[in-house]
């Protein structure tokens, strides 16, 4: 089973930040927490990861809370592309991933 | 840097027949996992490869099937294709067991 529980659907206006939040409150200490998304016919795609600090790339940012149960992925100017079922997955070494529902993000013009 | 490939990328099979899918890896990629994806169900994980061994299964029947090859490729193969078979099968390949994973476009099989 999934470890984490995400909103069903979230919707954010194209320009502005898309905030997606992750409750994961049975993390342990060495599960780190990622972030995909799966674009309409298409395979996941990674977006993030983190233990514990808060991580930037150039897609996204991830906010890990210090208590570590819960996290939020920042999408810092939401697009039309980035309308996807995101998923929040808890995953410690040597586990398989295991995806949950995911967030289905619809970005308005 | 090319990304993961499977092929076909769309099949139809008939109830009964046996199908056998192929995944490349990311170049340099040892560990190659199997996603089976539904409408009702979601994604789901089938089996994870490492340096040509099984190292972890999900909650499917035995006619659900892997392995992969020195060259770190791998196949899925499934027997006595049932109607509820039909689904997006993704493959994802990563460094090792615990680094990121990145996906093909998938396999669409359809049963018929």
């Amino acid at each position: 089973d999934a470890k984490t529980t995400q909103p069903t659907s979230m919707d954010c206006a194209e320009g502005r930040a898309a905030n997606l939040p992750c409750n994961h409150s049975t993390i342990s200490g060495n599960e780190y927490v990622y972030w995909y998304r799966q674009i309409h016919s298409q395979g996941p795609q990674y977006i993030i990861h983190g233990l514990k600090n808060n991580e930037t790339n150039e897609m996204a940012s991830l906010i890990i809370t210090e208590d570590r149960k819960s996290s939020t992925l920042i999408l810092p100017h939401a697009t039309l592309r980035d309308t996807a079922v995101y998923y929040c997955i808890v995953m410690g070494r040597d586990d398989k991933i295991i995806f949950g529902k995911g967030t289905r993000l619809h970005i308005l013009p | 840097k090319a990304g993961v490939t499977q092929t076909p990328r769309y099949l139809i099979k008939t109830r009964g027949q046996q199908v056998t899918l192929s995944c490349s890896p990311i170049s340099g990629h040892r560990s190659v996992s199997w996603y089976q994806q539904t409408p009702g169900q979601g994604l789901q994980f089938l089996f994870e490869y490492f340096s040509e061994t099984q190292r972890n299964k999900g909650n499917f029947p035995g006619r659900f099937s892997g392995r992969q090859f020195s060259n770190s490729r791998s196949e899925m193969n499934v027997s006595t294709l049932e109607l509820g078979d039909s689904a997006l099968y993704l493959c994802a390949s990563s460094l090792t067991e615990d680094t990121e994973a990145f996906f093909g476009q998938g396999t669409r099989l359809t049963v018929v």
